[in-house]
This record gives structure tokens, sequence and C-alpha cells, in this order.
């Protein structure tokens, strides 16, 4: 079994604050990391994709860097919104295309 | 809506009920998997068709499971004789084969208790 890890587990900050959590994966048979934005009650949502060593993806005030060497993606969130409390998976694809998810980071954003 | 769905959201069934989830993938989409998601955990990879071929099966997939896409649209997954282990959300997803990096699109997920 192969092992995806995220942290924190879960996280509360306060409205405006920059936040950001790490997911790590093994550095072989790596294809892609994969982002989701899971709200309750709601379907995960796709964030971004990421493919190569260094790369740095942005979509409004998320980004996210990966490094496929040492096997560790950062998400960023600049100047959280209560909008933004949601649980952050990522997956990890192998070369077989085979998705393995963490566990995730819940985000608690507070007025 | 074009999205993936699945019928029902909830279902609460007794202990050596059998159940049965629905997943309606994005219309295109010709492949779909089934993941089932326990607490504190991430979704765990169940099962995945190529059209109406099942390709891939894990471990985690006992035999009391068994997951069905007859025409290559919609998807069951069954679970026979539930057990309080059973209890999870099970998430269905949908892709299409040839895109870049087999971008995956998730339905809201079935939260299956059984007491």
């Amino acid at each position: 079994i192969l092992n995806v890890e995220q942290s924190p587990q879960s996280l509360h900050v306060q409205e405006g604050d920059s936040t950001n959590f790490t997911c790590s994966f093994p550095s072989s048979n790596f294809y892609a990391l994969h982002w989701y934005r899971w709200e309750t009650a709601k379907s995960p949502e796709a964030l971004f994709v990421m493919t190569l060593n260094g790369d740095e993806k942005k979509k409004g005030r998320i980004s996210a860097t990966l490094n496929t060497k040492e096997g560790y993606s950062y998400l960023y969130i600049k100047g959280s919104q209560p909008e933004d409390s949601a649980t952050y998976l990522c997956a990890f694809m192998d070369t077989g295309n085979q998705f393995y998810f963490g566990t995730g980071t819940s985000l608690t954003v507070i007025p | 809506d074009t999205g993936v769905s699945q019928d029902p959201r909830h279902k609460i069934t007794k202990r050596g009920q059998n159940v049965t989830f629905r997943c309606d993938p994005i219309s295109e989409h010709n492949r779909l998997y089934w993941y089932r998601q326990t607490l504190g955990q991430g979704p765990e990879f169940l099962t995945y068709f190529q059209n109406e071929a099942q390709l891939e099966k894990s471990r985690l997939l006992s035999d009391r499971f068994s997951a069905e896409r007859p025409k290559g649209s919609f998807s069951t997954l069954e679970i026979q004789r539930t057990e309080q282990g059973d209890s999870a959300m099970y998430l269905c997803a949908s892709s299409r084969s040839g895109r870049s990096y087999n971008e995956q699109f998730f339905g809201p997920g079935t939260r299956l208790t059984v007491l």
C-alpha cells in the first residue's frame, strides 16, 4: 500500500490569514499529483493537476508547488475567507494511472 | 446539471441487509471509478470500469461487494450481507480516456451507515 500523507490534519485560521498545507508522497513511479477541495455535502472539486518537478500553479488566492524529487507538494491559500473552509485532498497518481489519496487537511476559516 | 450524480445520498441499513448504490457519470466519460472513504482516512480505490468492462478490482473489494456497468453508462455497487465495518462514504468518479493525467470528476458520495 502506497503512503500519501497530508499535514496538518486540521487547521483553524482567522479570516484574512494566509495558510499552507503539505502533501508527501513517494518519489518513485510518479506521474501526477492532484489537489481537490471537498466542501461538506458537495462533490470533491479538482483544483490542480501537477506533473513536472518545480511546477507552480495558481487559481485566484490558491496556489500550489511541486517537488517530485523529494516527494512533496504545498498548497497555499492567501488571505483565507470563510468560503475556503473545506477539506483539501491530494492524490498521488502513479505510472499505472492508479490514484492514492491522502487523508486530507480540514480547514476552518473563522470570520 | 452535467456532473457526476450518486443515489442515494444517505443510506441507513441493518447488519445483514443488502444495499445497492447507483452512479451516473458525466455522459461522455468512458471510465468510472468507485472509492470508499472511512472515518479519518482518504478515499481508497475499490474498482474501475472502462466502458462496460471492469478492468481492476482492489483487494479491499471482498466477495460481498459487486459492481456492474452493464451498458457502459451508469454503474451500480452492491454490498451483500452488510457489516458494521462497511459504514463509509462511497464515492464515484468518472473520466475520459485519452484526457491528460486522467482528471477524475467526483460525485457527492453515498454515506452508508450499518447499524
